[in-house]
């Protein structure tokens, strides 16, 4: 079965600085990755995804990824972060036709 | 084109006492997910629907939790009696060919 771990519980940063949110995954063999963020009271908004192709993965409000298969990692960056960036943030690999995700990671931009 | 839409988006019972949550997915997804995130955690797959058949509910704790999917569009999922231990946010995802899940806001359960 697959698993991800997300390295880190709760990231503090200030406005404009870059952060790079980790995730690494359990299996070597071909899967697909997302990153999903959650607001408050809300439910998960897709960021981004890894299909296949290119290893750098852009996805919507400034973020991106890079798939690294012999790590078994897909980190989250992004170069100058906003204070509307704070939310939970998680990964997800598939696994058959699901996602198993990772516990979270809380991204909090100070001013 | 309208989301995922589940209602109701809080909900607070007594233990014991029975409880309901409704999804309606994205037109023309056949792909189906219940999931149920606890505080602090990720969300964990109860059951996944093609259409109308449940082809992995192997999460779904049966002797309480129940779920249906009429005509492969919108689904029910029902807990009875609820448990303290039932208090989540349970969460409904639709998709098509199962690449990408669209999430609803989901119900926010608390079990008292």
């Amino acid at each position: 079965a697959q698993s991800v771990t997300q390295l880190d519980s709760q990231v503090p940063v200030f406005e404009e600085a870059p952060v790079e949110l980790r995730c690494n995954y359990s299996s070597s063999v071909s899967v697909y990755l997302f990153w999903y963020v959650q607001y408050p009271n809300q439910g998960l908004q897709l960021l981004l995804k890894y299909l296949s192709g290119s290893t750098l993965v852009k996805g919507i409000n400034g973020f991106e990824a890079e798939f690294n298969k012999s790590q078994t990692s897909f980190h989250l960056r992004k170069p100058s972060v906003h204070i509307s960036d704070t939310a939970e943030y998680f990964c997800a690999v598939s696994e058959g036709e699901k996602l198993v995700f990772g516990k979270g990671t809380k991204l909090t931009v100070n001013p | 084109e309208a989301g995922v839409v589940q209602s109701p988006r809080y909900k607070i019972i007594e233990k014991k006492q029975p409880v309901a949550f409704w999804c309606n997915p994205i037109s023309g997804h056949n792909t189906l997910y219940w999931y149920r995130q606890n505080l602090g955690q990720g969300p964990e797959l109860l059951i996944r629907y093609e259409n109308e058949e449940a082809v992995d509910d192997s999460q779904l704790p049966k002797d309480r939790f129940s779920a249906e999917r009429l005509k492969g569009v919108d689904s029910t999922l029902k807990i009875q009696p609820a448990e303290l231990g039932d208090s989540a946010v349970y969460l409904c995802a639709s998709s098509l060919e199962g690449l990408e899940a669209f999430f609803g806001q989901g119900t926010r359960l608390t079990v008292v």
